[in-house]
């Protein structure tokens, strides 16, 4: 399966712990998103990268989130100090920037829940 | 602001019949949209896209939309639907040049009853 995929899909934590989230996007796709998705909610933006630079930050991440994409192609996404209201379902999509149109294609998700 | 409205939270249709699911957007420049569709614990599929041309799409899955500019509107349709395509649906507007993110609606969950 060439799409993307997110390790882990569950994890839970106690608050207070770290937690770091995985994305490998398509493999020709430059362009990789993160957005956050509660329940009853859309998906909301959080940062997105064009290779290996961080384009583009939403005032939703705090300072406790830090995100990376060291070589331009897996991402990573780290929580420190998690908070209950961090509890989401954590997704990352991928596309190839300069081909027409903007649709993104996500992964399957991390679901975050903390205790 | 960039806006997606989806004014319904929750539809049930019985199988068989026909749907319509409602979308209205808000964007200052020419927009593209999408409707993705989300079983539950899943990501995000893509069911169909408009960017420019002819206003009524064709998606995967027997999905069309309809782009109506003056309503400021995307509206996703099925003729006759499945059991299978109970899900959350959303809608979704971007950039046209493709250099920001997608805003997404809240979402419209959709049941389907025998």
């Amino acid at each position: 399966d060439t799409g993307v995929s997110q390790d882990p899909r569950h994890k839970i934590t106690k608050r207070g712990q770290n937690v770091t989230f995985r994305c490998d996007p398509i493999s020709e796709h430059n362009r990789l998103y993160w957005y956050r998705q509660t329940l009853g909610q859309g998906p909301e933006f959080l940062t997105y990268f064009q290779n290996e630079a961080q384009l583009e930050k939403s005032r939703l991440l705090s300072d406790r989130f830090s995100a990376e994409r060291p070589k331009g192609s897996f991402s990573t996404l780290e929580i420190q100090r998690t908070e209950q209201g961090d509890s989401a379902m954590y997704l990352c999509a991928s596309r190839r920037a300069g081909t027409g149109g903007n649709e993104q294609y996500f992964g399957p998700g991390t679901r975050l829940t903390v205790t | 602001a960039q806006s997606v409205t989806q004014p319904d939270i929750h539809i049930t249709v019985s199988e068989g019949a026909s749907l319509e699911l409602r979308c209205n957007y808000s964007y200052g420049a020419t927009p593209y949209l999408f409707w993705y569709v989300q079983s539950p614990g899943q990501g995000l599929q893509l069911l169909l896209k408009y960017f420019s041309g002819d206003t009524l799409v064709q998606g995967i899955k027997g999905f069309e939309a309809e782009f109506k500019r003056s309503q400021s509107s995307f509206n996703l349709r099925k003729p006759s639907v499945h059991w299978s395509d109970a899900a959350e649906y959303f809608c979704a507007v971007g950039a046209s040049s493709g250099n920001t993110p997608l805003v997404f609606g809240k979402g419209t969950r959709l049941s389907v009853i025998a």
